[in-house]
């Protein structure tokens, strides 16, 4: 109930494609849906958030995509650069819940090919 | 310059020795947070505090032990019976849960922790 499972594990994209990262959830409580990029021997750092009273949105080459019903939600990145090549991290919490404490999906290894 | 801070950044451990990671905020913030990351496993939560003097074990808190005696500070000891603690240490901190507002997490640079 309290997971969220991302995928793919990686992705492998030439510059300029638009790679699509999916997360899944159960928790119909989860109202708050951030995605974190995360450089090498780097700590994670916010990219862009959803809340689930809109279906999309954009934040420059970002996006994200959100089903409530499907209880789905997808960061795609158009235009992808090799500077895009990071791992991502979804993840979902109840911030009306007595810790809103976030639950993070396994992470995706991006590969942007020049 | 605000921000959350970690150190060491690299940090060696003999077999039995209990070793102390280092988080400082100057946010302001009331809750902090500490994560594992191995590969492939993602963020998993050891320890958080939602305000000075209390915290709450996460889900991976055997063998790890937290103090919050001041808002900005909130270390992380790796004790002796932590029997695999070879990882990246991340700490975040957030505005609060009392807030209740979407919690955004800010992290610190992490710390990688070695078993010689």
């Amino acid at each position: 109930q309290q997971q969220v499972k991302q995928s793919p594990q990686s992705l492998i994209v030439q510059k300029g494609g638009i790679p699509i990262i999916n997360c899944a959830y159960e928790n119909t409580a989860f109202d708050y849906f951030p995605w974190y990029q995360q450089f090498p021997g780097k700590g994670p750092a916010l990219l862009i958030a959803i809340r689930p009273d809109v279906s999309e949105k954009k934040e420059g080459r970002f996006t994200i995509s959100f089903n409530k019903s499907a209880k789905q939600f997808s960061l795609h990145i158009m235009d992808s650069q090799p500077g895009d090549s990071a791992t991502y991290f979804c993840a979902a919490s109840d911030s009306g819940g007595s810790q809103g404490n976030l639950i993070f999906g396994k992470g995706t290894k991006l590969s942007v090919k020049p | 310059d605000g921000g959350i801070t970690q150190s060491p950044k690299y940090l060696f451990r003999k077999e039995g020795q209990n070793v102390t990671l280092s988080c400082e905020q100057n946010l302001n913030h009331d809750a902090m947070y500490w994560y594992r990351q191995d590969p492939g496993q993602g963020l998993r939560l050891i320890y958080y505090s939602q305000i000075v003097n209390d915290f709450q074990k996460g889900d991976i808190a055997e063998g790890y032990s937290v103090s919050r005696e001041k808002k900005e500070s909130f270390p992380l000891t790796v004790t002796s019976a932590q029997k695999n603690p070879t990882a990246f240490y991340l700490c975040a901190s957030s505005i609060g849960s009392l807030a209740g507002v979407g919690e955004t997490q800010y992290f610190g640079p992490g710390t990688r922790l070695l078993v010689l």
